[in-house]
């Protein structure tokens, strides 16, 4: 199976500050097609978790566009331009391309 | 609206059988594909399986081969998950969720239904 890694574990971060995490993947997610299935989602405090992006890069419709999605191959980040304080919780990365599917072990945001 | 809408809480013994529901509105049920995921302890997620409500084909991830058996009812709109001779490992929280297959995406979720195995 695909391992996804995602680093910090944690991050503490003040309001209006930019947030940053990595999910790096054991294998390219680069499909035949050449797209890349590479998923974000956000999980608030219990709550189901919801859909962010895909592709890398692609917002959901109703996504505010602080949020951002980059990387290739192995190497993704989910970017936060500014963050609000609705924004706590655990994110998660999902990998499409190979079966199983397999998400990364979460990283959770705090508020300052 | 998009909603998922599953049953409630479940507590079982060890060795019986559980079977959650999922019930789809507000989009063509037979056009989308319909997964479950296994959250343990506010942990991780993992991935069971899914099946295509169309044809009724299912998909499982190796590690729930034998633990979980999908089904729908394309009469009422309703995916099923089935989990038997259940165990402590089992206990977790249970999500279906939509596959959108054009962008590869769990696109929808349930709000989850917790299953606690004890005696």
């Amino acid at each position: 199976d695909v391992v996804m890694t995602q680093t910090p574990l944690s991050l503490s971060v003040t309001i209006g500050q930019p947030a940053s995490i990595s999910c790096k993947s054991s294998q390219s997610l680069l499909y035949s097609n050449g797209k890349t299935y590479l998923n974000w989602l956000q999980q608030r405090p219990g709550q189901a978790p919801k859909h962010l992006m895909y592709q890398v890069s692609k917002l959901d419709p109703g996504i505010p566009d602080r949020f951002s999605g980059s990387g290739s191959e192995t190497d993704f980040t989910l970017k936060i331009s500014r963050v609000e304080a609705e924004d706590l919780g655990v994110y998660y990365c999902l990998q499409g391309t190979y079966y199983p599917q397999t998400f990364g072990g979460g990283t959770k945001l705090e508020i300052k | 609206e998009v909603q998922l809408q599953q049953s409630g809480p479940e507590l079982e013994k060890p060795g019986a059988s559980v079977k959650i529901s999922c019930k789809a509105s507000g989009y063509s049920f037979t056009g989308y594909n319909m997964n479950w995921v296994k959250q343990s302890n506010g942990k991780s997620l993992e991935w069971i399986g899914n099946i295509d409500p169309y044809y009724g084909g299912t998909s499982y991830n190796q590690k729930f081969k034998g633990k979980a058996t999908l089904t729908v009812d394309k009469s009422s709109s309703t995916a099923y998950m089935q989990l038997k001779s259940l165990t402590s490992e089992d206990s977790a929280v249970y999500y279906c969720a939509r596959w959108d297959r054009y962008d590869v995406s769990m696109d929808y979720w349930g709000q989850g239904t917790s299953v606690t195995v004890s005696s």
